[in-house]
């Protein structure tokens, strides 16, 4: 089945020790977000490439970052973790409208971040 | 502009009840406006979506009703059963916005057996 995989599932890192997490597609879509989503609140999209375009939201800290080196994958670089950052990490695709997609996006399971 | 506003933050339903949420928005431009369901652990997932030029969309027992002169929509879950325990966000985006999805807060939903 066509899906959005995330990996780790759960991910547990120090306290300024970069972390990396990751997301793959098999969907080819070519939009791909990355949302975080805090206990009891809706996810916050932190950025999202068109193809290779990237987008940063504005309030999205320096500290994340992204890379998606092919139409498959996409990674999620946090270079300095705090304890603040500790959250679910989504992921999502879709398909641009121009490219005759819809608004629909399919969301991967989340990678669930623990800082210490 | 942007916002999305939703209501109850919880709601708590028998079984066989129904289950109401409801959404505002302020950007009349929002032409698309999809309910996703989330269960603990995992991502929200699409329920059921509309588009403006219709009041009402029916798929199963999940309804959403749209105002648009009210700028209001609603999901109402008729039936329910404990397997519909979970968040739901409604959201609400238009093509200007690509496809960003501006999300309302949630609701978490509980059915009592």
């Amino acid at each position: 089945d066509a899906m959005v995989i995330q990996n780790p599932r759960y991910q547990v890192t120090q306290f300024g020790k970069p972390v990396t997490l990751s997301c793959s597609q098999t969907l080819n879509h070519n939009v791909m977000y990355w949302y975080q989503q805090k206990s009891s609140q809706a996810p916050k999209l932190l950025f999202h490439y068109y193809d290779k375009d990237f987008n940063n939201e504005a309030d999205t800290p320096d500290n994340f970052q992204s890379r998606r080196p092919n139409t498959s994958f996409c990674f999620l670089d946090i270079r300095s973790p705090g304890l603040g950052d500790a959250a679910m990490y989504l992921c999502a695709t879709s398909r641009d409208l121009a490219g005759g997609g819809s608004y629909e996006q399919y969301f991967g399971p989340g990678t669930r971040l623990t800082v210490t | 502009q942007q916002q999305v506003k939703q209501s109850p933050q919880s709601l708590i339903v028998q079984k066989g009840g129904i289950s109401i949420i409801n959404c505002a928005y302020e950007n009349t431009a929002f032409d698309y406006f999809p309910w996703y369901q989330q269960f603990p652990g995992k991502g929200p997932a699409l329920l059921i979506a509309i588009r403006p030029d219709v009041s009402e969309k029916k798929e199963g027992r999940f309804t959403i009703s749209f105002n648009k002169s009210a700028k209001q929509f609603s999901l109402h879950i008729m039936d329910s059963q404990p397997g519909d325990s979970a968040t739901y966000f409604c959201a609400a985006t238009n093509n200007n916005a690509g496809n960003m999805l501006t999300f309302g807060g949630g609701t978490r939903l509980m059915v009592k057996p």
